[in-house]
């Protein structure tokens, strides 16, 4: 089946540091990927829509300037968490549509960022 | 836009015992209704998902059920087993747009 890769799981960066996620589509080619934050206990928040070749699409209250998203190829989409403070600690997953309408939507293993 | 509503939040049930979690939306034209399962740590897995052309839909010890009227689905798990201790999510979408998720429901499972 398909299979999102999400680097790194786990990373601790300094405050004010800034800390890239990658995420890949293994198997499949993926025009669009998707970026949530997940607080502990909570449901999965999008934060924005990236597309391959042209700007990702943000939520609202999602700064666009602090999340810096990039999806060169058809396989990866980074985010890249800028300036990183404490408040930014949380669980990020990515994910991908694969292939048909129905297939539902792969998730990426998750980062645990902690800014200390 | 889709709100999904879900409960309960937490839902704790004996080892064997039937556990149900609900979900209601609010858009029509939703089509689509996926379930994922998310260990502690580990990514969201689909386990079960339904169209909007059918009512139901098993897979061993897992069922959903739709109601397009009322516009609530429900995601059944029976003889459950401490492994299927786990928060499950689930979602409404319009075919291939990205789904609207609801809050989880952590479900404990007591040996």
């Amino acid at each position: 089946g398909a299979v999102v890769s999400q680097h790194p799981s786990r990373v601790i960066c300094k405050s004010g540091t800034s800390v890239k996620i990658e995420c890949r589509s293994l198997d499949f080619q993926a025009t669009t990927m998707f970026w949530y934050r997940q607080f502990p206990k909570q449901s999965l928040m999008l934060m924005a829509t990236s597309n391959e070749g042209s700007k990702a699409t943000y939520e609202q209250g999602v700064e666009k300037d602090k999340f810096l998203i990039n999806h060169a190829s058809l396989t990866l989409s980074t985010l890249t968490v800028t300036s990183a403070h404490p408040e930014d600690s949380s669980f990020y997953i990515c994910s991908a549509r694969s292939g048909e309408v129905y297939y539902g939507y792969t998730f990426g293993s998750g980062t645990r960022l902690t800014v200390v | 836009g889709e709100n999904v509503e879900q409960h309960p939040s937490t839902l704790s049930v004996q080892e064997g015992d039937s556990a149900v979690i609900k979900c209601t939306y609010s858009d029509s034209a939703s089509n689509y209704f996926p379930w994922y399962k998310q260990e502690l740590g580990k990514r969201p897995q689909l386990i079960i998902d339904i169209r909007s052309n059918v009512g139901e839909k098993k897979d061993q010890r897992i069922a959903v059920t739709l109601n397009k009227t009322a516009k609530h689905f429900s995601l059944h798990i029976t003889e459950t087993q401490p492994e299927d201790s786990a928060v499950y999510f689930c979602a409404a979408s319009m075919g291939s747009y990205i789904p609207t998720f609801g809050r989880g429901t952590s479900l404990i499972v007591h040996p």
